[in-house]
């Protein structure tokens, strides 16, 4: 199975801060690559895919890159309804997840 | 719109098995496939399978293999998803989670409210 890493596991950022999780895949995967945020007691919801192709209705301040191993999500100015955690998940069977970076805001 | 509702919460002993029911409308439900996720308490999400509406085939997760079960019914535009041998481990959310297009079968795109099952003595 292809192992999900993503970094940091939470942070802490101001509103307008730009903010940048990571996610690394064990082994190549393209750009099969998805982000989805989840609030507290909710389904998730998704953000990203293909890496790079944002979501309808997803705000434009999110944006995903990356190809191969290393992907990346920015959130470019940080607001109070992005409090979550948001995951990454590649599309290659079995699908798996990363662990989460839950981001708060100061 | 697109909407995904699953049954609610159940309670179940070690050994028990439970089925749980996510009733798709908003579109046509033969044409998309959907897949079973769950999350632990405080856990990442797990992928447990899926039921591919092109071909009818269903694919497990090794992890569950021999324990869980896929199944559709079109007629009602439902998905179930029936786990035995429940053991305290399986405590979680689960979810349904209808691929975002017909091409993108890998991109969960709606997702359930979710059910809590609890498996308690």
């Amino acid at each position: 199975d292809i192992q999900m890493t993503q970094s940091p596991s939470s942070l802490s950022a101001s509103v307008g801060d730009r903010v940048t999780i990571t996610c690394r895949a064990s082994q190549t995967i393209s750009r099969y690559l998805n982000w989805y945020q989840q609030k507290p007691g909710k389904a998730p919801k998704l953000l990203i895919y293909d890496a790079s192709s944002l979501q309808s209705g997803a705000p434009p301040r999110f944006s995903g890159s990356g190809s191969g191993t290393d992907f990346t999500l920015t959130i470019s100015s940080l607001q109070p309804e992005d409090s979550a955690t948001y995951y990454c998940q590649q599309s290659y069977s079995p699908l798996t997840f990363g662990g989460g970076t839950k981001v708060e805001i100061k | 719109q697109v909407q995904l509702v699953q049954s609610g919460a159940e309670v179940k002993k070690p050994g028990a098995s439970v089925k749980v029911s996510c009733k798709a409308s908003g579109y046509t439900f033969n044409s998309y496939s959907m897949h079973w996720v769950r999350q632990a308490p405080g856990q990442r999400l797990e992928w447990m399978g899926w039921s591919n509406a092109g071909n009818g085939n269903t694919k497990y997760s090794q992890k569950f293999q021999g324990r869980v079960s896929i199944t559709r019914d079109t007629s009602a535009s439902t998905a179930y998803m029936e786990l035995s041998s429940l053991r305290s481990e399986d405590t979680a959310v689960y979810y349904c989670a209808r691929v975002l297009t017909v091409v993108l079968t890998a991109t969960l795109g709606y997702w359930g409210q979710g059910t809590l099952v609890t498996v308690s003595s």
